[in-house]
């Protein structure tokens, strides 16, 4: 059964680059099929979707964001990871890492990670 | 940063049916894109309740269904049991921009 896994530090300095990991068990990772995905969601707030990659490293972001943010995956790993740019207060958020499914033409987020929690403070 | 409007909250009590909305636009619903419903208990990742608009992943009770119209979707859940006490948000594709979007969250109240 597949299960994702986010880690990376909790607290980031203002104008510092956040970088997290989703660790994929489960070797889904490798099948082209899929996009993974991260999204975030502020405290007491509703969910942002903020990229997604494919194991070919192809990628798309939300233009919102698309100016301060990097995926990348690593299928020897497992893993695909996220690096956000010139954080501010307002990029503190608990960040998911999630599945892509495909349906028809369109895609939703079938599997989750737990989620970790980033938050930007000097 | 969401273009899916919905109802702050909801209630009823057991074994009611209740209702939420998800109202969007001819960029996002209203251009044929699917819509999708996640259940978020506090302090947990969203589930996906339904795709497709009106599908369910298997596990998520009958009780649980979707339905879109126009520039808009519904979920209707029917019985209303304690457990449903959650968060709830819709979800669709908003071609411009090109992004995945979600609606504004259903807090759902059981009295």
């Amino acid at each position: 059964q597949v299960q994702l896994q986010e880690s990376g530090p909790g607290l980031v300095k203002p104008s510092q680059t956040l970088s997290l990991t989703c660790s994929v068990s489960g070797g889904f990772i490798s099948d082209v099929d899929y996009y993974w995905s991260w999204l975030r969601q502020p405290a007491g707030k509703g969910l942002q979707w903020i990229g997604r990659i494919q194991i070919s490293g192809r990628t798309t972001y939300n233009p919102s964001l698309k100016s301060r943010v990097t995926m990348s995956v690593d299928t020897s790993r497992s893993q695909f990871s996220l690096k956000l740019s010139s954080v501010t207060a307002a990029d503190t958020a608990v960040y998911y890492c999630a599945k892509l499914e495909n349906w028809g033409l369109d895609w939703y987020f079938d599997l989750w990670g737990r989620g970790t929690l980033v938050i930007v403070s000097s | 940063q969401s273009v899916l409007t919905q109802p702050p909250s909801v209630s009823g009590a057991p074994g009611q049916r209740v209702t939420i909305s998800c109202s969007g636009s001819s960029s996002n619903i209203g251009a044929g894109y699917d819509v999708h419903w996640y259940q978020q208990v506090p302090g947990t990742a969203p589930k996906v309740l339904i795709y497709g608009n009106n599908n369910r992943p298997s596990g998520v009770p009958d009780r649980f269904s979707g339905s879109k119209s126009g520039t808009s979707a519904s979920l209707a859940i029917t019985g209303l049991q304690a457990e449903d006490e959650a968060d709830y948000y819709c979800q669709s594709y908003d071609s411009s921009p090109s992004s995945y979007v979600f609606g504004t969250g259903t807090k759902v109240t059981v009295l």
